[in-house]
């Protein structure tokens, strides 16, 4: 299993639909989560961190499942401007975070 | 506070040249990262650092190097470009270890 694998897309979606992703991690012992937003051709951004009893920033949900060993990320009300690739990111214990390859989003008129 | 500041932002080398892509944070972060992306792929960990004085090896560090004198400035260092090194290349710093990560803009290098 890879240490953090995401679908890579693309997701095609109308403005206004609500859309979500999964990422799966390895590592159990996995304490800290993040969600990225990339741009074509620019840095990655933080989005959001990911707590264990989920948490909202405005149109973004994330939520966390141990059990599992995935995170969550659902965009409600898709805009235009949401368009881009996201990227889950988890740590690895001692060793420095590990990013996802990422999923493309494409939220069309 | 420019946060973390890559220099150059593009640049074109050929087959054996070197060149030290720069990375500077006024961050006062401990840790330091260089990554590589290739186009339409993931990040790529090269090296790190997790304090002034200490560098780790990442997932591909083959044909760079990299020095951590001071807290400030973590620069990449390539020897004899090959046309495999072509990619934009970001610096990250943390805080710590399992903070979010804080990137530069990117270099994007061209080997020919």
């Amino acid at each position: 299993r890879k240490e953090v694998e995401q679908d890579p897309g693309p997701f095609n979606v109308p403005e206004g639909a609500t859309v979500a992703f999964n990422c799966t991690y390895s590592n159990s012992a996995s304490q800290s989560f993040f969600w990225y937003r990339q741009d074509c051709r620019k840095e990655p951004k933080l989005l959001m961190s990911v707590y264990s009893s989920g948490n909202e920033d405005g149109r973004f949900t994330a939520q966390l499942n141990r059990a599992s060993q995935y995170i969550s990320l659902l965009i409600r009300d898709s805009k235009l401007s949401d368009s881009a690739t996201y990227l889950c990111v988890v740590n690895k214990g001692n060793t420095p975070l590990v990013f996802g390859k990422g999923t493309r989003l494409s939220v069309i008129a | 506070n420019a946060g973390v500041t890559q220099t150059p932002k593009f640049r074109i080398l050929k087959i054996g040249q070197s060149m030290t892509l720069q990375c500077t944070q006024d961050m006062n972060h401990n840790y330091m990262y260089w990554y590589r992306q290739d186009p339409g792929m993931g990040l790529k960990l090269i090296y790190y650092s997790v304090g002034a004085g200490i560098t780790d090896k990442g997932e591909v560090p083959n044909g760079y190097n990299v020095s951590r004198s001071t807290t400030e400035d973590f620069p990449l260092r390539l020897e004899l470009a090959a046309p495999s090194q072509t990619s934009v290349y970001f610096c990250a710093t943390s805080p710590g270890g399992n903070s979010p990560l804080h990137f530069g803009n990117g270099t994007r290098l061209t080997v020919t």
